[in-house]
C-alpha cells in the first residue's frame, strides 16, 4: 500500500517551454503532498508543501510563478515548470502524506521525474 | 526548526564486512526520524522509522537504527553489506505535522 506515481519519469524540453508533472496517490488519500527538486550528487530540496483545495506553500528561494503548483484533488497534485531553462534541468521528488492517520506522518515518495531543458 | 546532519558524504566498505552510516539531528521538539535509500534515477525507498518506542529500530535488506535522544543521534547500521547496498542514503526528520527535512545524504560504496 501507499504508493506514489509520478508522470512523466522523463521529459525533455525546449527552453522556453512549459512542463507539467503529475504526482499522484494511488492507494490512499493525501491532504498533504510536498514537491522536491534534486541536483545531481546532492540532497533533496524541499520546494513547496501543497494542501488539497489550497494555495501551496512555497519555501524562501522557490518562485512561485515558476514552479505552478495545483493539488486539486486529494490524490492528485501537478507541478508546471512555466518558461523553462537550462537551470531548471533537475530531478523532481514528490511526495504524499497520508490522510488523518494520527499514528505517523511518513511521507510516501514517488519515483522521481528527470527535467532536461536544452 | 529541525535539521539533519550527515556526518560522512562517503562510505566505502568491502563487501560482507559491517558498516555505520551516522546521523544526528537538531530539534526543540519531539522528532520522527527515517532513513530513505536512494539508487540511480529512482525515488526514495524507505529503510526505516523511529515513531516511539523501542530505540532499536529494525528495517529491510537487513538495516538497523538505534535513536538515541541524548546524543540526538539516529546511526544506521548492518552487519555485513552486500554489493547490492551500494546506493545514496539520507537521514531525515520531521516534527508533528511539519516538513520532513533531509540530511545531505551518504554515499555508500560496497567493494567486492
Amino acid at each position: 500500500g501507499a504508493v506514489v506515481s509520478q508522470h512523466p519519469s522523463w521529459v525533455i524540453c525546449k527552453s522556453g517551454t512549459s512542463v507539467k508533472i503529475e504526482c499522484r496517490s494511488l492507494d490512499f488519500q493525501a491532504t498533504t503532498m510536498f514537491w522536491y527538486r534534486q541536483f545531481p550528487k546532492q540532497s533533496l530540496m524541499l520546494m513547496a508543501t501543497s494542501n488539497e483545495g489550497s494555495k501551496a506553500t512555497y519555501e524562501q528561494g522557490v518562485e512561485k510563478d515558476k514552479f505552478l503548483i495545483n493539488h486539486a484533488s486529494l490524490t492528485l497534485s501537478t507541478l508546471t515548470v512555466t518558461s523553462a531553462h537550462p537551470e531548471d534541468s533537475s530531478f523532481y521528488i514528490c511526495s504524499a502524506r497520508l490522510q488523518g492517520t494520527g499514528v505517523s506522518y511518513e511521507q510516501y515518495f514517488g519515483p522521481g521525474t528527470r527535467l532536461t531543458v536544452t | 526548526a529541525q535539521s539533519v546532519t550527515q556526518l560522512d558524504s562517503q562510505v566505502p566498505v568491502f563487501e560482507e564486512a559491517p558498516v555505520e552510516l551516522r546521523c544526528n539531528y537538531s530539534s526543540s521538539v519531539s522528532v520522527y526520524l527515517f532513513w530513505y535509500v536512494q539508487y540511480p534515477n529512482q525515488g526514495l525507498q524507505l529503510l526505516l522509522k523511529y515513531l516511539s518506542g523501542s530505540t532499536l529500530v529494525k528495517g529491510i535488506n537487513g538495516f538497523e537504527a538505534e535513536f538515541n535522544k541524548s546524543q540526538t543521534s539516529f546511526h544506521l547500521r548492518k552487519p555485513s553489506v552486500h554489493i547490492s547496498d551500494t546506493a545514496e542514503y539520507f537521514c531525515a526528520v520531521s516534527a508533528r505535522n511539519n516538513d520532513m527535512r533531509f540530511g545531505a545524504g551518504t554515499r555508500l560504496t560496497v567493494k567486492p
